[in-house]
């Protein structure tokens, strides 16, 4: 599975969009693109996938860009509640077996 | 549809002890794997079933073990307790689905070792 590189640590103003940019410059046309966030102590929640078209459901929308090498994952209306690690993980279709959880960024949403 | 439980949320044991700690996956799911977080640190594969076998295990010593169940619930053993073993369980089910896995994880089970 193609490595993924976030930033350690980012802020968000509560009810603004969170942005959480995500580099997998060396993906492969075959593997999805997971995230997921393990708010503390907790254990992580699945948030969204993707292939290549952008994706949205109700908890957040995934950009991915035209050459797949990037993505961003937006949260439209931070609350608190959102505050937790958010990992980006690149995963083979047809791939199982073990996640690999990186360090993941860890977004701060401030009142 | 009920998420992935898991029992105790907390155990508390001594060293040398054995724990034993359980996982009721999401209906239909037929994998299990097992992760350790320790504080502060990132989550670490432990063992991985599917349709009753083990499939993977991660670098960890052979007193952790498992098993799963007919009905694909599944049991992480952890023998002779150290003080480093402290940490959250987690147990994450998931079913292939075109293709694509997607992991579901339950809430954990903080053991701590005194």
């Amino acid at each position: 599975d193609a490595k993924t590189t976030q930033p350690t640590s980012m802020d968000c103003a509560e009810g603004r969009a969170a942005n959480l940019p995500c580099n997998h410059s060396t993906i492969s046309g075959n593997e999805y693109v997971y995230w997921y966030r393990q708010i503390h102590s907790q254990g992580p929640q699945y948030i969204i996938h993707g292939l290549k078209n952008n994706e949205t459901n109700e908890m957040a929308s995934l950009i991915i860009t035209e050459d797949r090498k990037s993505s961003t994952l937006i949260l439209p209306h931070a609350t608190l509640r959102d505050t937790a690690v958010y990992y980006c993980i690149v995963r083979a279709q047809g791939s199982q077996g073990n996640l690999i959880f990186g360090k993941g960024t860890k977004l701060s949403v401030k009142p | 549809e009920a998420g992935v439980t898991q029992s105790p949320t907390h155990l508390i044991k001594t060293r040398g002890q054995q724990a034993t700690l359980r996982c009721s996956p999401i209906s239909g799911h037929t994998s299990v794997y097992w992760y350790q977080q320790a504080l502060g640190l990132g989550l670490q594969f432990l063992l991985w079933y599917d349709e009753g076998e083990e499939r993977n295990r991660g670098n960890f010593p052979p007193r952790f073990s498992g098993r799963q169940f007919p009905n694909y619930s599944s049991e992480l053993n952890v023998n002779a307790l150290e003080l480093e073993d402290s940490a959250l369980y987690l147990c994450a089910s998931s079913r292939r689905t075109g293709g694509v896995e997607t992991q579901y994880f339950g809430p954990g089970t903080r053991l701590l070792v005194l």
